[in-house]
């Protein structure tokens, strides 16, 4: 079965500080890994979009990393804000049938002052 | 720039109600979907199309029916609605390749 499976649930950080987010996926073939952030009460924004053959991709203080072999991707956030606590998706688009995607359940990140 | 648009935001239902969620989207996106969001889980693929006058069927899709009769509008339907029914539900569209997914903001749907 096509699975991605995030990890931690859920966690709380310092403004200021670092976090990463992981995800672990069974999706083949995958067409690109997205990571999407969810603020409470609107659709999932795209943060960042990888190829197979991409190795890392970054949007401003996020930094997404991908490694095929081991079917890993990780999400890093730097020097965190108040505006970064949201959940963050972890996706995968299967390349047949209409470009479905496959959903991670999600980390919610709270940022506190 | 609308994007993709949906109404209603919010909505009460009592069991065996019917409604339709409609969903817009004005960038000429060749794919539209419907999904459904529960707390805990990821988004679940309802149905889709993959142009003006088709649909199939994703993942549970059980319930629920659709229409795309003109190519920027996709409607959800509920016949006859179930507790079990209550949820977040998200529009989104894309062009033909895998980049430029769209989403909606989402209609919670509260069938009592």
């Amino acid at each position: 079965k096509n699975q991605v499976e995030q990890s931690p649930q859920s966690l709380i950080i310092l403004e200021g500080k670092n976090c990463t987010l992981q995800c672990n996926y069974t999706v083949s073939p995958f067409s690109n890994l997205r990571w999407y952030k969810q603020d409470t009460g609107r659709g999932p924004v795209s943060l960042t979009i990888m190829t197979f053959s991409e190795n890392t991709k970054s949007n401003r203080r996020y930094t997404a990393t991908l490694d095929a072999d081991t079917k890993q991707s990780s999400l890093h956030i730097t020097a965190s804000q108040l505006s970064d606590s949201a959940s963050y998706i972890c996706v995968v688009a299967r390349p047949l049938a209409g470009n479905k995607l496959t959903f991670g359940g999600g980390t919610r990140v709270l940022v506190k002052p | 720039n609308a994007g993709v648009t949906q109404t209603p935001k919010f909505r009460v239902l009592k069991t065996g109600q019917s409604m339709t969620l409609l969903c817009a989207q004005d960038m000429n996106h060749e794919y539209m979907y419907w999904y459904r969001q529960d707390p805990g889980m990821g988004l679940r693929l309802i149905h889709y199309s993959v142009g003006e006058g088709t649909t199939a069927k994703g993942e549970v899709p059980d319930g629920y029916n659709v229409s795309r009769l003109k190519k920027q509008n996709f409607l959800l339907g509920l016949e006859s609605a179930a507790p079990s029914q209550t949820s977040v539900y998200f529009c989104a569209s894309s062009s033909q390749g895998t980049h430029g997914y769209t989403f909606g903001s989402g209609t919670r749907l509260t069938v009592v």
